[in-house]
């Protein structure tokens, strides 16, 4: 099976602040990665799919970069709205899925 | 707009069953592979079961294997959790989501979920 791991796991920024969050795969998975973004009390929202494509939407301060067994994701200017809990997925063992443990944003 | 609304859960004694429901709106529901996402109180989130889009391949977490079964209904336009033998650890949020070529396989649209809670 196809471990992902998140780090950091806690996150503290400020607004304005550049953050990266990064998500290691087990084994390779090409570019099959997905990143979501979920707010207290909310279902998950998919920010960025294909390790780097911006799902429609998402404002272009979200960016996603990686291959093989290393991604990030990247919020160049932090906004109030975006303080949540990051998730990347793994899509290379299709239909069969895993998510990383998560990634909390709180604000400083 | 595409919808997915959940129903079914509630409070079940360890051992026992539930059904959970999602009702899709939309789009061509037929067209999609469909998935259960579960999150434990405070905990990540977890993929349970998809199904293919006429209902002839289906896969689960090793977790859940030989308890739940995943199912449509196509001329309905819902998809089904069939959860036997709950327990503790089954406890969770549970949510149904899309999958989408779209965007490679991502879930691009989720429900609002659906808690179920296994205790005596």
């Amino acid at each position: 099976d196809i471990q992902l791991t998140q780090s950091p796991s806690f996150l503290s920024a400020s607004v304005g602040d550049r953050v990266t969050i990064t998500c290691r795969a087990s084994q390779g998975i090409s570019s099959y990665l997905a990143w979501y973004q979920q707010k207290p009390g909310k279902a998950p929202k998919l920010l960025i799919y294909a390790a780097s494509t911006l799902q429609s939407g998402v404002p272009s301060r979200f960016s996603g970069s990686g291959s093989g067994t290393e991604f990030t994701l990247t919020i160049s200017s932090l906004q109030p709205e975006d303080f949540a809990t990051y998730y990347c997925q793994q899509l290379n063992s299709y239909p069969l899925y895993t998510f990383g443990q998560g990634t909390k944003l709180e604000i400083k | 707009e595409v919808q997915l609304v959940e129903s079914g859960g509630g409070l079940v004694q360890p051992g026992g069953s539930l059904r959970l429901s999602c009702a899709a709106s939309g789009f061509t529901f037929s067209s999609y592979w469909m998935s259960w996402v579960r999150q434990a109180p405070g905990k990540g989130l977890e993929w349970v079961a998809n199904i293919k889009q006429d209902g002839s391949e289906k896969y689960y977490v090793d977790s859940v294997k030989g308890r739940f079964t995943i199912s449509r209904d196509n001329a309905k336009n819902s998809l089904y959790l069939q959860m036997n033998s709950l327990r503790a650890e089954d406890t969770a949020v549970y949510y149904c989501a899309r999958e989408s070529p779209a965007t490679a396989s991502a879930f691009d649209y989720w429900g609002q979920g659906t808690l179920v809670t296994v205790s005596s």
